[in-house]
C-alpha cells in the first residue's frame, strides 16, 4: 500500500505571506498516461473537506489561483502565494493512483 | 449539486448500521462514488469506492469483509452497509462524488457527513 507523509504538520502563517506544504508518497504517483494521481483537500474548521487540486497541479473549479500544486513522482508541494484569512484549516494530500487510496496526516494552517 | 448522508447513530460493538447518501443536482450514474471517514479529532481515512454501474468496488483494509458499498442509480443513492462494528469505526462518515470512468477530476463534491458512534 502507498503511504503518504506531509510536512510540516503545523504551519503558522502570516496573512499576505506565502506558504508551502510538502507531501511525499512511498511509491510514484505518476501514471503511464503522464498524470500524477495526487489531490489536495482543505478542511476548514467545522466544515467538510473541499477539493483544491487534482492530478497534482489542476485547480478545481472555483479555487483561487493563489493555490498552486506542483511536483511529480513521489514529491509534491502545495503553494499558497499569499495566505488569506479564509485559508486556515487542515490541508490533506491524497493519492488516487491505486487502491487503497491514502490521505496524508494533514497540515494544520493557522495564523501566528 | 448536493450530497446528503443519513443513517448514522449509536450502535453497540458487533452491531450493524446502513448509511445512505442521496445525490441531487448531478447525473449520479456518471460518477464513481466514495465513502471517507474521520474519527474524532483525527485525519481523513478513505473507506471505499464504487464504480458507476456498481460492478467494481474497493475497500480499505480496515473495513474489508465487514463493510459493503452499493448504489441505486435509479434512486440517486449510495449506501454503506456496516457490519461487525468496532469502537475504531466511530467517526463521521462522508460521501463524495468521485471520478468519471474515463477522467479523474478528484473528489469534487462532499456531503456534510453522518456521525457513527460504536459504544456499549
Amino acid at each position: 500500500d502507498i503511504v503518504m507523509t506531509q510536512s510540516p504538520l503545523s504551519l503558522p502563517v502570516t496573512p499576505g505571506e506565502p506558504a508551502s506544504i510538502s507531501c511525499r508518497s512511498s511509491q510514484t504517483l505518476l501514471h503511464s498516461n503522464g498524470y500524477n494521481y495526487l489531490d489536495w483537500y482543505l478542511q476548514k474548521p467545522g466544515q467538510s473537506p473541499q477539493l483544491l487540486i487534482f492530478l497534482g497541479s489542476s485547480r478545481a473549479s472555483g479555487v483561487p489561483d493563489r493555490f498552486i500544486g506542483a511536483g511529480s513522482g513521489t514529491a509534491f508541494t502545495l503553494n499558497i502565494s499569499r495566505v488569506e484569512a479564509e485559508d486556515v484549516g487542515v490541508y490533506y494530500c491524497m493519492q488516487a493512483l491505486q487502491s487503497p487510496r491514502a490521505f496524508g496526516p494533514g497540515t494544520k494552517v493557522d495564523f501566528k | 449539486v448536493q450530497l446528503a448522508e443519513s443513517g448514522g447513530g449509536l450502535v453497540k460493538p458487533g452491531g450493524s448500521l446502513r448509511l445512505t447518501c442521496v445525490a441531487s443536482g448531478l447525473t449520479f450514474s456518471d460518477f464513481y462514488m466514495s465513502w471517507i471517514r474521520q474519527a474524532p479529532g483525527k485525519g481523513l481515512e478513505w473507506v471505499s469506492y464504487i464504480s458507476t454501474s456498481g460492478d467494481s468496488t474497493q475497500y480499505a483494509d480496515s473495513v474489508k469483509g465487514r463493510f459493503t458499498i452499493s448504489r441505486d442509480n435509479a434512486q440517486n443513492s449510495l449506501y454503506l452497509q456496516m457490519n461487525s462494528l468496532e469502537a475504531e469505526d466511530t467517526a463521521i462518515y462522508f460521501c463524495a462524488r468521485d471520478r468519471r470512468p474515463k477522467a479523474y477530476l478528484g473528489m469534487g463534491v462532499w456531503g456534510r457527513g453522518t456521525s457513527v458512534t460504536v459504544s456499549s
